[in-house]
């Protein structure tokens, strides 16, 4: 069965501080997709980044990269000199080639103080 | 904007006392989905159509339904909704596990209260 574990609950950085939210995934699959979510406190999901299973390339987004690494079945996500908008839960998910289900990490919920 | 469309925002009911969410789309996409999330959890996939294919989760219980009369709307019914149902539920669409760029975009969601 597949699985997302989020291990850092809460996370707590100062404005300007670089952070790293760490995605570890689990699943026997060759084809399959890892998304990033970002969850304001509005509620919405909001969609960052979709990568799949063939494709290694780390990917810079503005102040966002990823690290995606099969090696250690991982998808990390950096914001770069953080912000207060950034404050969020960040959701990791994973998908299966050939399934509609996203499957959820629990979320890691980032404040950046002023 | 293309966008995915919930309505109400909030919704209060009764216990026991039958609800309909609403959801609408205007990104022409195959796929609807309805996640419920409670406080602190991550979304929780209740079921999703694939054009008028109806897929429910196994673990999905019976007072939870659904309908998608057209491409563009899709409707969440409680039947009969208990303390447990309160919880903000979420609708998404996406083009399908076929298509290459396949991410599903959420709606801003339904915020249940059950009295």
């Amino acid at each position: 069965a597949q699985k997302v574990t989020q291990a850092q609950t809460e996370i707590s950085v100062v404005e300007k501080e670089d952070v790293t939210l760490d995605c570890v995934y689990e699943t026997r699959d060759t084809t399959y997709y890892l998304f990033w979510y970002k969850q304001p406190p509005s509620g919405e999901l909001v969609f960052l980044i979709r990568r799949n299973s063939f494709d290694e390339q780390n990917e810079i987004s503005g102040r966002y990269s990823w690290n995606f690494q099969k090696s250690t079945s991982s998808f990390n996500f950096t914001i770069t000199a953080s912000q207060v908008v950034d404050s969020a839960v960040y959701f990791c998910a994973l998908r299966l080639g050939g399934s509609e289900k996203l499957v959820f990490g629990k979320g890691t919920k980032l404040t950046v103080n002023p | 904007d293309a966008m995915v469309i919930q309505n109400p925002r909030y919704q209060v009911t009764q216990f026991g006392k039958p609800v309909t969410l609403s959801c609408s789309q205007t990104l022409n996409h195959n796929v609807m989905y309805w996640y419920q999330q409670k406080s602190s959890q991550a979304p929780k996939l209740l079921f999703h159509y694939y054009d008028k294919d109806f897929n429910n989760e196994a673990d999905t219980p019976d007072n939870f339904q659904s309908r998608r009369p057209n491409t563009s709307f899709c409707f969440l019914d409680i039947r009969s909704p208990g303390l447990g149902d309160a919880a903000m539920y979420l609708c998404a669409t996406s083009r399908g596990v076929a298509h290459s760029y396949n991410e599903q975009f959420f709606g801003p969601g339904t915020r249940l209260t059950v009295l």
